[in-house]
């Protein structure tokens, strides 16, 4: 059964940056992609990018383009989201999920989320 | 880019049959896949591939697609299937899209 467990909640200050992990057992984590959805409070599910670690490739929502970086350790199998220059629109629960990858991906198992608050 | 539709809201009567649509344009040339996600929890992929189901997901649940309209639908509807409905597609400008979300409430 395949389990991604991501790290814990955090505080930011606006115009800091914040990392997630998100760690992955029970399946072969090269073989898919991971990618990371974000949903603020009260609000729907936004896509914000994948990588696939085999490839060490990743790709972005135009949105976030030059804001968030995605990376993966296959040694950990851990997927990382970094997203800079937070700002409070940015406060929201943020999941990484397995990418089925293929000409219509689609996420078949899903991280607890971790809520990333921003606030001065 | 691609943009997916939901009615906000639907309601429906323990027992009976809610249906949850998203519109986009030609949908029907791509693949929807929905997810169910109730109040604190992550989101549960409920189809794929427009109507195929992941194991462990009742055949109560369904999906169609076809011309601009995809559509879940829930048989026998029970308590427990309250939660918010997301339809999602992969777009070739956009990537990845989701719908804005159904809110299924259970009369």
């Amino acid at each position: 059964q395949v389990q991604l467990v991501q790290s814990g909640a955090e505080v930011k200050k606006p115009g800091s940056s914040v990392k997630v992990s998100c760690k992955a057992s029970g399946g072969t984590f090269s073989s898919y992609a991971i990618s990371w959805v974000r949903q603020a409070p009260g609000q729907g599910l936004e896509w914000m990018g994948r990588i696939i670690p085999i490839l060490g490739i990743a790709n972005y929502a135009q949105k976030f383009q030059g804001r968030v970086t995605i990376t993966a350790d296959k040694s950990t199998s851990t997927a990382y989201m970094e997203l800079s220059s937070l700002r409070s629109e940015d406060t929201a629960v943020y999941y990484c999920a397995r990418d089925r990858s293929g000409s219509y991906p689609y996420f078949d198992y899903w991280g607890q989320g971790t809520l990333v608050t921003v606030s001065s | 880019s691609y943009v997916l539709t939901q009615p906000p809201s639907v309601s429906v009567a323990p027992g009976k049959t809610a249906r949850i649509t998203c519109g986009g344009n030609n949908i029907g040339s791509k693949s929807v896949h929905w997810y169910q996600q109730k109040p604190g929890q992550a989101p549960v992929l409920v189809i794929y591939y427009d109507s195929d189901r992941p194991s462990g997901i009742p055949e109560r649940f369904s999906g169609s697609n076809s011309g601009n309209t995809a559509t879940l639908t829930i048989s026998r509807v029970e308590a427990g299937d309250e939660a918010d409905y997301y339809c999602q597609v992969w777009d070739s400008s956009s990537d990845v899209v989701f719908g804005g979300g159904t809110k299924l409430t259970v009369l």
